[in-house]
């Protein structure tokens, strides 16, 4: 199975000033179609979660433009240009390029 | 507006089975696969199986293979997880997700919707 591993397990971050969340795969999420499908999600306490990126950097409806996602076959990255209090939660990323599907462990956004 | 709502939780004891439902609305259920996903408490999230929009193609999680039993009705827009020899290691927390494709290409970019959930606590 293909192992997610997240950095850092806890981000206490300053309301307006950036965070960035590391994923790296223990393989390649580049697909035989050619396409990188690793999807970011997004917990609020309390709820259930919420897909905000997919394919690596593509924006689900809805998301603010302040959260971007980058990177490439085994190493991603998940911004927020500038944090803001609805933002607080845990963030997975999820790979779906190989079966089974699997998530990486979280990384839990506070504010300081 | 596209919704998914789980039912069937409970408790129950090592051993005994328990079947979980998710009703669906607000999209054509038939046109896409669907998922189930589970959190224990106070983890992180885990898939747990998937089922493409025919029942063509289904897929488990090593861990449930042989025990959980994934199915559809889409005459009824419904959801099936028959959970058989529960352990204590399966409580958790059972969302339903939909996924944007119905076929063989589903799980790529999947879980755009979920549901609430519904607690699954084993314990003897």
């Amino acid at each position: 199975d293909v192992v997610m591993t997240q950095s850092p397990l806890s981000l206490p971050v300053t309301l307006g000033q950036p965070a960035s969340i590391s994923c790296r795969s223990s393989q390649s999420l580049v697909h035989s179609d050619g396409n990188t499908y690793l999807n970011w999600f997004q917990q609020r306490p309390g709820q259930s979660p919420r897909r905000l990126i997919y394919k690596v950097s593509n924006r689900d409806s809805g998301v603010p433009d302040r959260f971007s996602g980058s990177g490439s076959g085994t190493d991603f990255t998940l911004k927020i240009i500038r944090v803001e209090a609805e933002d607080v939660g845990v963030y997975y990323c999820m790979q779906g390029t190989h079966w089974p599907l699997t998530f990486g462990g979280g990384t839990k956004v506070e504010i300081k | 507006e596209m919704q998914l709502v789980e039912s069937g939780g409970g408790l129950v004891q090592p051993g005994r089975s328990l079947r979980l439902s998710c009703a669906a609305s607000g999209f054509t259920f038939d046109d896409y696969a669907m998922h189930w996903v589970r959190q224990a408490p106070g983890k992180g999230l885990e898939w747990v199986s998937g089922i493409s929009w025919n029942s063509g193609y289904i897929g488990y999680v090593d861990s449930v293979k042989g025990r959980f039993t994934i199915s559809r009705d889409n005459a009824k827009n419904s959801l099936y997880l028959q959970m058989n020899s529960l352990r204590t290691e399966d409580t958790a927390l059972y969302y339903c997700a939909k996924d944007p494709k119905g076929d063989t290409t589903m799980g790529r970019r999947p879980f755009d919707i979920w549901g609430q959930g519904t607690m699954v606590t084993v314990s003897s």
